[in-house]
């Protein structure tokens, strides 16, 4: 079946440094989003590209997509200790009725 | 706050025990998921509900059953459940299933389930 899976498995960087995350996916997608979450609570949507968009922004926030490679990258620049979370990538895909397939993560530690 | 509310935040039950987890969502959405989330694992989903109506059943054990009464409300009901079953259980809601725009859903902070 159709899954996300984010590479690296977990990053630590340095406050100030921009941190790269990649997500790979196996089948045709509608759109693909990427979702952070904090120690033992839920999900949080940051950002969503859609299958024909190769490049978005938002904030420090800076998402490509390359369908020909089934991949996706996510970028957070001048990261903040603040952004330690882990990081997951989900897509849907036609026909799915509305059901987003999640990767395991990655965990980012943004060390102060 | 995303306007997806769960209770209770953390439960401890024995195997015998039967209880109920409970989401609410202040969004106007109609469709509604259970979500799995164990350590090293995949989000798992388990259930849809779309329009109160159940979608899917993602081939989960009898011994959970959801019920949704209205599009705000959602529950997970448990008994005799197995420490395997020990998780984090999301709950989430989107506008509807079908819905042509794009699919982001609203995740509630969870349920932090032991199971002893």
């Amino acid at each position: 079946s159709q899954q996300g899976e984010e590479d690296p498995q977990a990053l630590s960087i340095q406050e100030g440094e921009n941190a790269t995350m990649n997500c790979s996916y196996k089948t045709s997608i509608n759109n693909l989003q990427w979702y952070r979450q904090n120690s033992g609570r839920g999900l949080v949507h940051l950002i969503l590209i859609r299958s024909n968009e190769r490049e978005k922004h938002s904030g420090r926030l800076r998402v490509t997509l390359d369908t020909s490679k089934k991949s996706s990258s996510l970028l957070i620049t001048a990261s903040r200790a603040a952004d330690t979370a882990s990081y997951f990538c989900a897509t849907d895909a036609p026909g799915a009725n509305s059901k987003l397939t999640f990767g395991k993560g990655i965990t980012l530690s943004v060390r102060p | 706050e995303t306007g997806v509310t769960q209770t209770p935040r953390h439960l401890v039950m024995g195997m015998t025990n039967k209880k109920s987890l409970k989401c609410e969502q202040h969004l106007g959405h109609n469709a509604m998921y259970w979500y799995k989330q164990s350590a090293k694992k995949p989000l798992e989903l388990m259930f849809v509900y779309n329009f109160k109506e159940q979608t899917e059943n993602n081939s989960v054990p009898s011994r959970f059953s959801p019920e949704c009464p209205n599009s705000s409300h959602l529950f997970l009901h448990l008994h005799t459940l197995q420490p395997e079953d020990s998780a984090l259980y999301l709950c989430a809601s989107s506008p509807q299933v079908g819905w042509t725009g794009p699919e982001t859903q609203y995740f509630g902070p969870g349920t932090r389930l032991l199971v002893l």
